[in-house]
This record gives structure tokens, C-alpha cells and sequence, in this order.
């Protein structure tokens, strides 16, 4: 069965300091692959995607991830990170052969951002 | 982007009366919707696909008489928690997706506090 793992689950940075989420996916073929930011008490807000091509993608927010194949990881870095970047972010997954809707998420990491 | 706006935003019953949720999409037809339940500082799990017009499928260990699944039309599905008990409290969330479209929007959430 599907899974996503994300080690972290509360990172602490510095306001302006490089910030690096990492998670890690285990699927049978490579998957549709996503990242969420969620606010408290909100729906969650799509950042990037990867669903095939360049292994960098660009997201909003100035939020990057990098898929690397060889080691099933969909790792988020941001080279700055402000203090509304204190959230909840969860990596996901969805099978490229059904809908990209039907996601299986990670356990979620909180991010604080101490100024 | 696409809306998908959920209503009520939080509710408060009582022990053993059922509760509806609703999930529309504002600008876009989706013939399939999903349900997810968050419990606090945890991660989103996939409890049913609601699809338009035909029986909802639930993911394993969802008691489907509980949690009751009705997508009357293409922009509209609702879950009815039934009998609702304190630990069905809850963070709820929808999404759906506009046809052809890989990427899933989600609804605001519904805080469901059962007392």
C-alpha cells in the first residue's frame, strides 16, 4: 500500500533562514506528488506539483521541491522563510493511473518561524 | 482556481443526533468528491469517495451507515454524520476536482464538536 513519510514533525527556523521539509513516498510507480500548507482551523492550499518533466518545480509563495527518484523523496525548501510561513505542511501522493484528487497524505509537519 | 466551499464552517450538537456537512463546487462540475477526516495535529485520512449518482465507496474501517454520502447533483455532496458521539468530533474536509483536472481544491473544513 501507498504511504508517505514525513520524519519532521515540528521545525523550528529563523525568520529569513533557509527552511528544508522532507518527505519520503512509497508506491509502487512513481505517483503524482504534492505539497500542502494549511493554516490553523483552515482547508489546505495547494503549493506545488510534480507530475512528470523537470525534477524542480516552482511553486507559490517562493516555495520550491525537488523529486528525486532514486531515493522516493519530494524534499520543499524555501531560501527565505517568513514569519506567515508558521504553518502545517503536508506532503502527498496520488496515483497517475486514477484522479489526482484521491490523495494520500503524510503525517503532516508544523512549522514555527521565531523572529 | 476552482472554489469548493463547505458549509457549515464548525457546529456544535448534542450526543446522538446527525449532523450534515455540505461540499459544493461554485464554478465547476465534479462528478466525484472526497471526504476527509483530520483529528487534531494529525494528518488528513481519506474516509469515502462521493460520486455523482451512484453509491458512495468507503475506505477501510468507515462505518458507512454513520458517515452517509449523498452527491445529488454535480456540485453538491453531503455527509450526514448519524448518531454522532463525542469521538466523532472532528476536523472535516472535501475536495473535488473539475473534470480532466489533476489537481484537487478544497473546501474550508468543518469543525464538528459533538458534546
Amino acid at each position: 500500500a501507498q504511504s508517505v513519510t514525513q520524519p519532521d514533525i515540528h521545525i523550528t527556523v529563523s525568520e529569513g533562514a533557509s527552511l528544508e521539509l522532507r518527505c519520503n513516498y512509497s508506491y509502487g510507480a512513481t505517483p503524482y506528488l504534492f505539497w500542502y500548507v494549511q493554516s490553523p482551523g483552515q482547508g489546505l492550499q495547494l503549493l506545488l506539483k510534480y507530475f512528470s518533466g523537470d525534477t524542480l518545480v516552482q511553486g507559490i509563495k517562493g516555495f520550491e521541491a525537488e523529486f528525486k527518484r532514486s531515493q522516493s523523496s519530494f524534499n520543499l525548501r524555501k531560501p527565505s522563510v517568513h514569519w506567515s510561513d508558521a504553518a502545517e505542511y503536508f506532503c502527498a501522493v496520488a496515483p497517475q493511473t486514477g484522479t489526482a484528487s484521491k490523495l494520500t497524505f503524510g503525517t503532516g509537519t508544523r512549522l514555527q518561524v521565531t523572529l | 482556481g476552482a472554489v469548493v466551499s463547505q458549509h457549515p464552517s464548525w457546529v456544535i450538537c448534542k450526543s446522538g443526533t446527525s449532523v450534515k456537512i455540505e461540499c459544493r463546487s461554485l464554478d465547476f462540475q465534479a462528478t466525484t468528491m472526497f471526504w476527509y477526516r483530520q483529528f487534531p495535529k494529525q494528518s488528513l485520512m481519506l474516509m469515502a469517495t462521493s460520486n455523482e449518482g451512484s453509491k458512495a465507496t468507503y475506505e477501510q474501517g468507515v462505518e458507512k451507515d454513520k458517515f452517509l454520502i449523498n452527491h445529488a447533483s454535480l456540485t453538491l455532496s453531503t455527509l450526514t454524520v448519524t448518531s454522532a458521539h463525542p469521538e466523532d468530533s472532528s476536523f472535516y474536509i472535501c475536495s473535488a476536482s473539475p473534470r480532466g483536472n489533476t489537481e484537487a481544491f478544497f473546501g474550508q473544513g468543518t469543525r464538528l464538536t459533538v458534546v
